[in-house]
């Protein structure tokens, strides 16, 4: 159960564009339409943002979607806000359970 | 509201046992799958287990297997791990998360194991 592979930073200006990148392999994220993506502020809970891949749950904003490709999941953050500024997890299933991404610290310049 | 309450966490020596809670309400307990995932201090997100809503299926992350137990209690709407042969690497806050149809939609705040002597 090898952790995801997230880059550990990714900075934008307000209203830029910025895309965080998860990538597994063909046991967890290739497989599975099961990737969702968690925001969390610091000393915080973390708070779902997408769920399978590429739905938001209800009150989330339209600026975050997510998508996939083979064993790569992507989230991207459109119109980027100071309120954006968090840390950001991939999840996805497994077979043997769940495994997460290291975390990219969104940094909104 | 959902609501998903932790508490039992504290400090421990090495190769102590401490039982986590988590108290929910606000929702059909009964109905839905719950992890334990946790974070250890300026580290990033871990799953640790997870149990179905009857409670018959259960698994856990290799680091845990063996040492922890998830149990839960769906009169009391309670969900517990008993965490034996704790190690300074299981120093982390845990969370107790609803699992909503392969998705973890709702976490509590967390409670805070310090595993140190």
């Amino acid at each position: 159960q090898s952790a995801l592979t997230q880059p550990a930073s990714v900075s934008g200006s307000p209203g830029q564009s910025i895309t965080i990148s998860c990538t597994g392999t063909g046991s967890d994220v290739g497989s599975y339409n099961l990737v969702s993506w968690y925001q969390q502020y610091s000393g915080k809970a973390p708070k779902l943002m997408i769920y399978e891949v590429s739905k938001r749950p209800s009150g989330v904003s339209d600026r975050f979607s997510g998508s996939k490709s083979g064993n790569t999941a992507s989230l991207t953050i459109s119109g980027l806000q100071a309120e954006d500024e968090a840390d950001y997890y991939c999840c996805s299933y497994t077979v043997l359970g769940w495994v997460f991404g290291g975390g990219t610290k969104v940094t909104v310049l | 509201q959902v609501q998903l309450v932790e508490s039992g966490g504290g400090l421990v020596k090495p190769g102590g046992s401490l039982r986590l809670s988590c108290e929910a309400s606000g929702f059909t307990f009964s109905n839905y799958y719950l992890n334990w995932i946790r974070q250890a201090p300026g580290k990033g997100l871990e799953w640790v287990s997870y149990i179905s809503s009857s409670g018959t299926t259960i698994s856990y992350a290799d680091s845990v297997r063996g040492r922890f137990t998830i149990s839960r209690d769906n009169a009391k709407n309670s969900l517990y791990l008993q965490m034996n042969s704790l190690r300074v690497e299981d120093t982390a806050v845990y969370y107790c998360a609803r699992d909503r149809s392969n998705n973890f939609d709702y976490w509590g705040q967390g409670t805070l194991v310090t595993v140190s002597s």
